[in-house]
């Protein structure tokens, strides 16, 4: 296993610009999730998929946050008209189907300017 | 719904010293505890779980935990720590009889070894 691979690591973007982050999720495995960590937090559940199904959205996704995974695969979440609020590092993780574990990337570090 | 409380925020150590890292859990269906570590500007590495079994729980980096049902709590125990141990840790818990295992996490407890 490669583990989870995220991409950028690092975005600086300014306020009102849109941004997309992907995710890699390990080989086979067919659940996905998102999270969200400020500093000094733990991270957050936003959302999560088994294959390509979105099954689960926290009320933390506003209408600004989409997350897709077409082909089951690969993920990405896209954040439009960014706010200072949504600086944060972007987390995604995944599970196998008969796991209960789950295993997270190294993360995704946005900055609204 | 679930929620975690890690009680220190910051513990601080010298090296060789034994650490105990706190967390107590609140839940109204069984659940599944884990341990994160989270080192500076990386993602999260799982150091332990408990699934079902036995209540003390051995994982990575000679970290161990013990699950305690009546006092819902799983601390997190370190008989000798290492500068390399200096890093944030993360308490979570999922429920056992959910279908997508989501993670429900503390705070976080920043462990700073001194030499």
């Amino acid at each position: 296993d490669t583990g989870v691979s995220q991409d950028p690591r690092h975005k600086i973007t300014k306020r009102g610009q849109n941004v997309t982050f992907r995710c890699d999720p390990i080989s086979e495995h067919n659940r996905l999730y998102w999270y969200r960590q400020t500093l000094g937090q733990g991270p957050e559940f936003l959302t999560y998929f088994q294959n390509e199904a979105q099954l689960e959205k926290s009320r933390l996704l506003s209408d600004r946050f989409s997350a897709e995974r077409p082909k089951g695969s690969f993920s990405t979440l896209e954040i439009q008209r960014t706010e200072q609020g949504d600086s944060a590092m972007y987390l995604c993780a995944s599970s196998p189907s008969m796991g209960n574990t789950i295993y997270f990337g190294e993360g995704s570090w946005l900055t609204v300017v | 719904a679930q929620s975690v409380t890690q009680l220190d925020s910051q513990v601080p150590v010298f090296e060789e010293a034994p650490v105990e890292l706190r967390c107590n859990y609140s839940s109204s269906v069984s659940v599944y505890l884990f341990w994160y570590v989270q080192y500076p500007n990386q993602g999260l590495q799982l150091l332990l779980k408990y699934l079902s079994g036995s209540t003390l729980v051995k994982g990575i980096n000679g970290f161990e935990a013990e699950f305690n049902k009546s006092q819902t709590s799983f601390h997190l125990r370190k008989p000798s720590v290492h500068i390399s141990d200096t890093a944030e840790y993360f308490c979570a818990v999922s429920d056992r009889g959910g279908s997508n295992y989501k993670l429900t996490f503390g705070k976080g407890t920043l462990l700073t070894v001194n030499p």
